[in-house]
């Protein structure tokens, strides 16, 4: 089983659609989860944390279930310019020492007119 | 900040020969990875170092990989010899990591690997 799993998509919706990622992943005593995002032939960017609590940052929210080792990614009042590759990124339990960050395959997203 | 850079951009060769990868991490930052991506396989960590010294390389496909980072501002990964199938995108990341807390890795705008 992978460390951290993503449905590769792509996901097309249409401009103005409300749309929502999953990622799952299998060490459960990672730390720190992030997503991240990927244009085109670009390098990846952080989108956003997350935190146990949740959190929201304008259009989009981040949210973590520990229990189910997932966490989630919803985007609404979906832009042209939100196409990209979103990656779910995550980090193992902090010890004193170097740590390092796994990412998903990426979940694609195509937002149309 | 000038964020991570790395070079070349690009980078063709012919197969059998020795490439070089560079990057210079973001001042202050105390970790470093080298990944690769791919369509088949996305984003794989190749080798990450904290403080300069390399602490897990086990994503290294083979000892035609190696890694250096010879102090805190600049990092190598050479491929020697070079195959068709290292084709790909490599990134160089960098990022501070203290103790009870993490922050994100700044990428780099990448180096796109072409091997002929």
């Amino acid at each position: 089983r992978k460390e951290v799993e993503q449905d590769p998509g792509p996901f097309n919706v249409p401009e103005g659609a409300t749309v929502a990622f999953n990622c799952t992943y299998s060490n459960s005593a990672s730390q720190s989860f992030f997503w991240y995002r990927q244009d085109c032939r670009k390098e990846p960017k952080l989108l956003m944390s997350v935190y146990s609590s949740g959190n929201e940052d304008g259009r989009f929210t981040a949210q973590l279930n520990r229990a189910s080792q997932y966490i989630s990614l919803l985007i609404r009042d979906s832009k042209l310019s939100d196409s990209a590759t979103y990656l779910c990124v995550v980090s193992p339990t902090w010890d004193g020492t170097a740590s390092k960050l796994t990412f998903g395959t990426g979940t694609r997203l195509q937002v149309t007119l | 900040d000038a964020g991570v850079i790395q070079s070349p951009r690009h980078e063709v060769t012919e197969m059998g020969q020795e490439v070089t990868l560079r990057c210079k991490p973001i001042s202050g930052h105390n970790s470093l990875f080298w990944y690769r991506q791919t369509m088949m396989r996305g984003l794989e960590l190749l080798i990450y170092f904290n403080n300069n010294v390399p602490i897990d390389d086990s994503g290294m496909p083979e000892d035609r990989f190696s890694a250096k980072m010879p102090n805190a501002s600049f990092s190598t990964l050479k491929i020697q010899p070079s195959e068709p199938r290292d084709s790909a995108v490599y990134f160089c990341a960098s990022s501070f990591w203290g103790v009870g807390r993490s922050t994100e890795a700044f990428f780099g705008q990448g180096t796109r690997l072409t091997v002929v």
